[in-house]
């Protein structure tokens, strides 16, 4: 059974820094694209950015380009989303996604990680 | 970027009713759209792909159709299990989502 494994919620503070994780099982690791997407309270889904981790190939949404950074450890098979100075305006949900190989919708999903960033 | 916009925002409907949900896109994508539903608190599912296939283990009355910019989600028989927020995404280049359409039981 194919299943992506997200962290546990976090409270954070503005200008901490966060990683999150997501951990892939039940399927070739290495083979499909990994992504995340954001969905902020009551809103809708935004796209941020996606990793390959057969050779961390990795592309962001202009979005989100440095803004966060998407990282892997495939010898764990686990997806990293990371922020290195928190705003109050990174409170979501985030999940992580698996990208169908045919094309780039998402045929598995995360639980999802809320983070609450707040002084 | 390609922008998606759902029509409506928000549907209320009756057990058994047929629903359609639109989703126009800003620019030609093809057959690249997929189709996902919502419950509170949960993650999304994805329904549909490639505009009109179906996702494994997705109930037949749930269809999709368009090519272009033009796609509808089809719902033929209400379930109260179906009410729920749907997006639109196409998968033509960087994804984009729509904002989404909230349906309501009437």
């Amino acid at each position: 059974e194919v299943q992506l494994v997200q962290s546990g919620a976090e409270v954070k503070k503005p200008g901490e820094s966060l990683k999150i994780s997501c951990k892939g099982s039940g399927y070739s690791f290495t083979s499909y694209w990994i992504g995340w997407v954001r969905q902020m309270p009551g809103k809708g889904l935004e796209w941020m950015g996606i990793i390959y981790p057969g050779d961390s190939d990795t592309r962001y949404s202009p979005s989100f380009q440095g803004q966060v950074t998407i990282s892997v450890d495939k010898s764990i098979s686990t997806a990293y989303l990371q922020w290195s100075s928190l705003k109050a305006s990174d409170t979501a949900m985030y999940y992580c996604v698996r990208q169908s190989i045919a094309a780039q919708y998402f045929d598995y999903w995360g639980q999802g990680i809320l983070v609450t960033v707040s002084s | 970027d390609i922008q998606m916009t759902q029509s409506p925002s928000s549907v209320s409907a009756s057990v058994g009713d047929r629903v359609t949900i639109t989703c126009r896109a800003s620019q030609d994508i093809s057959i690249w759209l997929a189709w996902y539903q919502q419950k509170p608190g949960k993650a999304p599912k994805l329904l549909i792909y490639s505009a009109s296939s179906l996702q494994s283990g997705v109930p037949s009355r749930f269809s999709g159709s368009g090519s272009g910019t033009d796609f509808t989600l089809t719902i033929s028989s209400l379930q109260p299990e179906d009410f729920a927020t749907y997006y639109c995404q196409q998968t033509n280049r960087f994804p984009t989502f729509g904002q989404g359409t909230r349906l309501e039981i009437q």
